[in-house]
């Protein structure tokens, strides 16, 4: 079975720019979550993706959004690209959301912003 | 407010020697605890749940709430254990999903 993939793997990008990251959970999959991961402030919780809606956003600027759609995958935008967005974005999914649930995670994004 | 503390950024141990990665939490509800491991170049990956109590590659942790900690641990390690060790808390309970992590450890075994 495919694992998460995520697209592009590497990007470039001006400050001001915006981009899109795109996620393909694992088939069956309902729940697609975004982390952030950064050398100074580790992994941290964007948002989370089910039946299209979002669940729960972390604490981010509104520059950062996501959506997802009927087949399930994901994206996530960022706006206004600042240097301090450089990171290695992961994507998670998830077959369900109740306790113990495995997250299955991408190989991440890897945003630089210059 | 949930929170996740990985007191060690680096462990190195020797090869067969006992491993304990310490992962102290905070929340206010019924946790939920993972382990979740990266090896070098691979994505990350679950290593265990505290609700299956089970054991994988040898390694075990038992939740105490007592403490509020979840040490991950291993008799005897090996050099295929050295990684990269993320702790992580789910508030799944809470009509989302969401996993709060640790810093995480690096865990170096020496041949």
């Amino acid at each position: 079975k495919a694992g998460v993939t995520q697209t592009p793997r590497y990007l470039i990008k001006t400050r001001g720019q915006q981009v899109t990251l795109s996620c393909s959970p694992i088939s069956g999959h309902r729940s697609v979550s975004w982390y952030q991961q950064t050398p100074g402030q580790g992994l941290q919780f964007l948002f989370e993706y089910f039946s299209e809606t979002q669940r729960n956003k972390g604490n981010f600027p509104g520059r950062f959004s996501g959506r997802q759609f009927s087949n399930s995958r994901s994206e996530m935008n960022v706006s206004t690209l600042e240097l301090g967005d450089s990171a290695l974005y992961l994507c998670a999914s998830s077959l369900s959301r109740g306790r113990g649930t495995e997250a299955f995670f991408g190989q991440g994004t890897r945003l630089t912003v210059v | 407010a949930q929170r996740v503390t990985q007191p060690e950024k680096l462990l190195s141990v020797f090869k067969g020697a006992p491993v304990e990665l310490k992962c102290n939490y905070s929340y206010s509800g019924s946790p939920e605890l993972f382990w979740y491991v990266q090896y070098s170049r691979q994505r990350l990956q679950l290593l265990l749940r505290h609700i299956s109590r089970e054991s994988i590659k040898g390694f075990t942790a038992d939740l105490n709430k007592g403490e509020t900690s979840f040490h991950l641990k291993k008799p005897f390690a090996q050099e295929e254990d050295s990684a990269m060790y993320y702790c992580a808390l789910s508030n799944s309970g809470a009509g989302s999903y969401q996993l709060t992590f640790g810093k995480g450890t690096k865990l170096s075994v020496i041949p």
